[in-house]
This record gives C-alpha cells, structure tokens and sequence, in this order.
C-alpha cells in the first residue's frame, strides 16, 4: 500500500465551482499533515497544514480524519489561479526522530472559464 | 519573505560526469534536505542534515550521492557519477525544527542526465 494515497485526477471545473480531494495514508503514526500546491515544473509551496478540528484558509477548508487515516481539501468557488497540482503530504518520524515529509502523488485541478 | 536559493536552475550533464548542485537554505534554520522529483512521479525524500552530519538518509541516497555544507551558508548535493536515472528535479528545502512544520523549499535544479 502507497504511503500517501492521492486520486491523480484531472479534475475539470468551470470558474466559481466547488471542489474536493481526498487522500488516505497508511502510517498511524504519523503527525503532521499538509496539503501543498505545485504548479508545473515549479517548487511545492505550502497551501495549509491540516487539523483534527478542521481549518479554513478564505476559500480552502482542510479536514483530517485520524481514525479513518484520511485527508480532504475543500476548495470553494474555484478561480482560474487553483489550476494546479495539490499535493497531500504527511510528515513521517526518522530514524533519528525528526520528520521528514512524504509525498503524494498529487492531484491536478484545471479550472476553465 | 526569506527564501531557499538553488543554482544552477538547470544542469545538462553526460552520463558519468560529477555535478554538485547548490543551495543556500534559510540563515536561521537548522535542518537541511534535499528531495527529489523524477518527471511525472512524486516528491522523495533523499537526504536530511543537521548538526553538520547526515540524520537520515533515503534508498535512493547510494554511495553516489553526498552532501557538504563547506561554510556557514551553503549546503551541496554531489552526485558522483551521474547515471540516465538521475534526471530529475531537486529540491533543497530548510526548516528551523525538525517535526515537519515550516518547511521552505527552494525553486529547484532540474538536472538532465545525457
């Protein structure tokens, strides 16, 4: 089973839409969560880091499910700047006990006009 | 906003050639990484520095590779003798603790192997 689970998609949405990725991950263990935005051949930015509680950055709401080791992004009213590839990620202890960050496959989001 | 510099943006080399990839983390962070993105797949994990040593490294961190931070501000990727599998992007990333948060990456090296 892949550490960290992403459906690669595209998602094809109209400006203004709603849309949702999911991801699951494996390791139990795990303690931090994030999702990241890459844009083509470009350096994962941070988007937000994701709570139990649930958080909400303007139009972007993250959700994390520990029991069910599961991942979700809400993005509301889709502009033509989200057209790019959100990649879930979850830190993962070493063996020296820092974290180091795994890597989902991503998901891509094209927005149209 | 600080950054994570890397150069050289894009490196052509022949097959068996040594590159030293560079990067100039962030002044005040502590933890050093260097990550990996073969076109088309995910982000890896190759290597993570503190202290002056290597804390943990990757599989794919053979022999081949090494990492050096020669003087206060950079910290170097080495890769010996470079083979077709090599190409990829890399990234060099910072962070001022070691639990995940507050990661910085740098723009990356596309590294293209001939």
């Amino acid at each position: 089973r892949k550490e960290v689970e992403q459906d690669p998609g595209p998602f094809n949405v109209p400006e203004g839409a709603t849309v949702a990725f999911n991801c699951t991950y494996s390791n139990s263990a795990s303690q931090s969560f994030f999702w990241y935005r890459q844009d083509c051949r470009k350096e994962p930015k941070l988007l937000m880091s994701v709570y139990s509680s649930g958080n909400e950055d303007g139009r972007f709401t993250a959700q994390l499910n520990r029991a069910s080791q599961y991942i979700s992004l809400l993005i509301r009213d889709s502009k033509l700047s989200d057209s790019a590839t959100y990649l879930c990620v979850v830190s993962k202890r070493g063996n020296t006990g820092f974290q180091k960050l795994v890597f989902g496959t991503g998901t891509r989001l094209l927005v149209s006009p | 906003e600080p950054e994570v510099t890397q150069t050289p943006s894009h490196q052509v080399t022949q097959m068996g050639q040594e590159v030293i990839l560079r990067c100039v983390p962030i002044s005040n962070h502590l933890y050093f990484y260097w990550y990996r993105q073969i076109l088309g797949q995910k982000v890896e994990f190759l290597v993570s520095f503190y202290n002056n040593e290597i804390s943990e490294k990757s599989e794919i961190f053979d022999d081949q590779f090494s990492v050096e931070r020669p003087d206060g501000s950079n910290f170097t990727l080495k890769i010996r003798s470079t083979k077709l599998e090599d190409s990829a992007m890399y990234f060099c990333a910072s962070s001022e603790n070691g639990d995940g948060i507050g990661y910085t990456f740098g723009s990356g090296t596309r590294l293209t192997v001939v």
